[in-house]
């Protein structure tokens, strides 16, 4: 079935430092998300990636869809302590309302 | 508005009883989802309703869990005998699913997480 991997699975920085977590899909997507979930909360939607190269910008995130729409990043720039969580990719097939989570990027920044 | 309301948001239990735990899912939204997230561990898949129907249920853990949904809003997610293997946060989502356009005329939405149901098996 269809994998989504994702690295690091954890990743520490001083705050001001840049971050950035990779999603591999083994198949070709249609789409991919990103969530954001913060210790003890549930995930929040953070964008929906769909065009093969997209990339999209939030303030200091930016978020990157491969050409053969089967990776994805996001990078954040100059981290802070509010940057703490876990970061999951969600890769979707064309026709499936399933997406699949890769296991998360857990980033801890140190002040 | 309101967004997806789950509970209890707590349920301690001893093994072996069962337990119900209840979604209430984002007015309007058809497609609901349950998770399992155990502590520190990424988002288990166990199943998907469009509407009252489940066309996927390939990830329920065993026969001990069961789902259903009603009136297309309102999911219980049912666990029998509970094992403490159980112990986990289960999460709930709902989404809207877009229809038309292409390459692919149906598509999923981003989804809507609740706050979720911490179960813990003694």
């Amino acid at each position: 079935g269809q994998q989504v991997m994702q690295i690091p699975q954890y990743q520490h920085v001083q705050e001001g430092e840049d971050f950035t977590t990779y999603c591999n899909s083994s198949t070709t997507l249609s789409n991919i998300q990103w969530y954001k979930q913060r210790p003890g909360g549930h995930p929040v939607f953070l964008i929906q990636l769909v065009k093969s190269g997209e990339v999209k910008k939030q303030k200091r995130l930016t978020f990157q869809f491969g050409e053969a729409k089967k990776n994805s990043s996001l990078h954040i720039t100059a981290t802070q302590t509010t940057d703490v969580g876990t970061y999951f990719c969600a890769g979707s097939r064309g026709g499936s309302y399933i997406p699949t989570f890769g296991r998360g990027t857990s980033l801890i920044v140190h002040p | 508005g309101a967004g997806v309301s789950q509970s209890p948001s707590n349920k301690v239990t001893e093994k072996g009883k069962d337990v119900e735990l209840r979604c209430d899912p984002i007015s309007g939204h058809t497609a609901l989802y349950w998770y399992r997230q155990s502590l520190g561990q990424g988002l288990e898949f166990l199943i998907y309703f469009q509407g009252n129907s489940a066309p996927d249920k390939s990830g329920l853990p065993s026969d001990r869990f069961s789902a259903e949904r009603t009136g297309g809003s309102v999911s219980t997610l049912t666990i029998q005998r509970t094992q403490q293997e159980d112990s986990a946060v289960y999460l709930c989502a709902s989404s809207l699913v877009r229809q038309g356009g292409t390459p692919y005329p149906y598509s999923n939405q981003p989804q809507h997480f609740g706050d979720g149901t911490r179960l813990s098996i003694l």
